[in-house]
């Protein structure tokens, strides 16, 4: 059965560069989650989306930006990167409705230098 | 290879009635297992943290089990609310940051 899927799944920038990273839900999934996991820390939540509109927020920065499309992909948009950005995204899907299971991605390694 | 498996995948109770959702673990190294409860289209909220040398712990009317030797984990809820109909997502911390995601068990809370 198909997976999560996310691209990149290593990415390199430099500060003050943008990065967007890519992520495919499940088929038929209407909502996607993106967290952040930084080095020796706990994943973040960062935003999620229903049915391409944002269902959530977290400890998303002002200067990460994200969105659902029509297919249901998303995209999590990342500028002016900093040092500090450098962690493994995770990205999540599940079906909406009360307890349904979400399931997650391997994450994309962005590295900052 | 590193996996973690839930246990039953879905799940439907009755208000007022308990349940048991079961984790199986093959991570090495171990550092800790994390029962979250996520509801959809929300972040995740952690709920027990355990190490290595715990057994038992508890918040509210959530229990968490684990037992190192047969890599299991369960998490007991008691007199289910229907508040508790969410996904609950069991995840093993492998060396120092590490994460490895079960796939979840989904709980209907039926009134």
């Amino acid at each position: 059965a198909a997976g999560v899927i996310q691209s990149p799944r290593h990415l390199i920038k430099e500060k003050r560069e943008t990065a967007t990273l890519k992520c495919y839900p499940i088929p038929r999934h209407d909502t996607v989650y993106w967290y952040q996991q930084g080095p020796g820390q706990d994943p973040q939540f960062l935003i999620s989306f229903y049915e391409k509109m944002q269902s959530d927020k977290g400890s998303i920065p002002d200067r990460f930006s994200a969105q659902q499309f029509s297919d249901y992909h998303s995209e999590l948009n990342m500028s002016s990167l900093e040092l500090g950005d450098s962690a493994l995204y995770f990205c999540a899907s599940s079906l909406a409705g009360a307890g349904n299971t979400i399931y997650f991605g391997e994450g994309s390694w962005l590295t900052v230098v | 290879k590193n996996q973690v498996e839930q246990s039953p995948q879905s799940l439907i109770i009755l208000e007022g009635k308990n349940c048991t959702l079961q984790c199986n673990y093959t991570v090495s190294p171990f550092s800790n297992l994390r029962w979250y409860k996520q509801d959809t289209g929300r972040g995740p909220v952690s709920l027990t943290i355990m190490t290595f040398s715990e057994n038992t712990k508890s918040n509210g009317r959530y229990t968490a089990t684990l037992d190192a030797d047969t890599k299991q984990s369960s998490l007991h809820i008691t007199a289910s609310q229907l508040s508790d109909s969410a996904s609950y997502i069991c995840v093993v911390v492998s060396g120092t940051y590490k994460y490895i995601f079960g796939t979840g068990t989904r709980l209907k809370v039926l009134a």
